[in-house]
């Protein structure tokens, strides 16, 4: 089962706009990341957030995290074509031992 | 630092055969992880590797099976090949604490014919 759940499915905007993908989950967790995956290739780690964090920014990224709804968000700012990929959001599980569950994904297309 | 590889990066098998795929992890790093992605399941967790040790499963047959050499090398092995073994395999590498953050291969993308 998927522990994050990314909204919207996808997302199509232009060049320059932002973008804003949502995640939530289900238990408790320690952190969560966020990585980017191009067109079937492997995944980029983006930034990861811990529970004790609101808020973190990397470069054009900004992210917040919400653990009494059980939410995060990833902000894109001033969106560029090569933008354009598949956004995961993952958390940890420790059910039966610890592993990485990623979310279904929010793909991204930002038209030029 | 060179990246995580996989090899090889596309493969075609039919149903009933067995397949191996090997995952080369970052210099230093001691813990592999193997999943499967597919259109319909998302990207799933196969299992975890560190110090050749099996330290985490998730939910897939026995026919999925791996193991870790000494270098940290990785291999994983599906046996009996089924049409809905299609899908990307991706493996990661990380220095092998928990909750790290995990690099990712490019991926084996195999197809069951």
């Amino acid at each position: 089962s998927q522990q994050g759940e990314e909204d919207p499915q996808a997302l199509s905007i232009q060049e320059g706009e932002n973008a804003t993908m949502n995640c939530s989950y289900k238990t408790s967790i320690n952190n969560l990341q966020w990585y980017r995956q191009n067109s079937g290739r492997g995944l980029v780690h983006l930034i990861l957030i811990r529970s004790n964090e609101r808020e973190k920014h990397s470069g054009r990224l900004r992210v917040t995290l919400d653990t009494s709804k059980k939410s995060s968000s990833l902000l894109i700012t001033a969106s560029r074509a090569a933008d354009t990929a598949s956004y995961f959001c993952a958390t940890d599980d420790y059910t039966g031992g610890f592993k990485t569950i990623f979310g279904a994904g929010t793909r991204l297309f930002v038209k030029a | 630092k060179a990246g995580v590889t996989q090899t090889p990066r596309y493969l075609i098998k039919t149903r009933g055969q067995q397949v191996t795929l090997s995952c080369s992890p970052i210099s230093g790093h001691r813990s592999v992880s193997w999943y499967q992605q597919t259109p319909g399941q998302g990207l799933q967790f196969l299992f975890e590797y560190f110090s050749e040790t099996q330290r985490n499963k998730g939910n897939f047959p026995g026919r999925f099976s791996g193991r870790q050499f000494s270098n940290s090398r990785s291999e994983m092995n599906v046996s009996t090949l089924e049409l809905g073994d299609s899908a990307l395999y991706l493996c990661a590498s990380s220095l092998g604490d928990t909750e790290e953050t995990q690099y990712f291969g490019p991926g084996t993308r195999l197809l069951v014919l």
